[in-house]
């Protein structure tokens, strides 16, 4: 059972560089979200997505564009890299609105 | 917004101590969800409260919501070294599905 998947683990970018993080799940669930985690701030929201075709921004959505054209897969793209965008980036998923979240093993994003 | 505060952010035991971090929220939750993070690990679900004044426990773990359903707490008796990690908790920020994480407490146990 693979659960979520998330690749590249390791990423370094220069600034102004774009790419994109890819997050797919196998276990069907609707609701996927997109977290960043930095030293002593917890795991903050950047954007979310109960079902395909239907996205929102969450806490800190600027500089960071997702879709959801399956139920699998859930993509967050970087338009132009800055700095600040350091941090380590975690997918999750959830069967339904409020269930528990699975985390996918996450990416480090390096911006020199 | 929303905001869901920790306490303490750090704590250090000795193994066998007991431990507690404390969750409060800014708003009224519907239900509030604890995990747990192993160094360079990702965050891993440990358990969901729903009603008001709530206990329930995992074996040497015991989590509380509180009467207001704005505070949570989570006690950790006689800690052990596969203890240690940062634990969370969240929070439904609007629609259930957009989470409110705290900030989190890392726990360090040793010998």
């Amino acid at each position: 059972n693979a659960g979520v998947t998330q690749t590249p683990k390791f990423q370094v970018l220069k600034t102004g560089q774009s790419m994109t993080l890819q997050c797919a799940q196998d276990m069907n669930h609707e609701y996927m979200s997109w977290y960043r985690q930095d030293p002593g701030m917890g795991l903050r929201l950047i954007h979310y997505s109960v079902g395909a075709g239907i996205t929102d921004q969450g806490e800190v959505p600027n500089g960071y564009n997702v879709s959801r054209s399956t139920t699998e897969d859930f993509p967050l793209r970087l338009l132009s890299a800055a700095p600040s965008q350091t941090s380590v980036y975690f997918c999750a998923s959830s069967k339904w609105d409020g269930s528990e979240a699975f985390f996918g093993q996450g990416t480090r994003l390096t911006v020199v | 917004g929303q905001q869901v505060m920790q306490i303490p952010q750090y704590q250090h035991v000795q193994e066998g101590e007991d431990f507690t971090t404390y969750c409060n929220s800014s708003t009224t939750l519907s239900n509030i969800q604890w995990y747990k993070q192993r160094p360079g690990g990702h965050p891993v679900f440990l358990i969901q409260l729903v009603k008001s004044g709530e206990v329930k426990k995992q074996k040497r773990l015991t989590f509380q919501f509180g009467e207001a359903k704005k505070n949570s707490s989570l006690h950790i008796t006689a800690t052990q070294t596969t203890d240690v990690g940062t634990y969370f908790c969240a929070g439904p920020s609007g629609t259930a599905s957009k989470l409110t994480f705290g900030t989190g407490t890392r726990l360090q146990v040793t010998l």
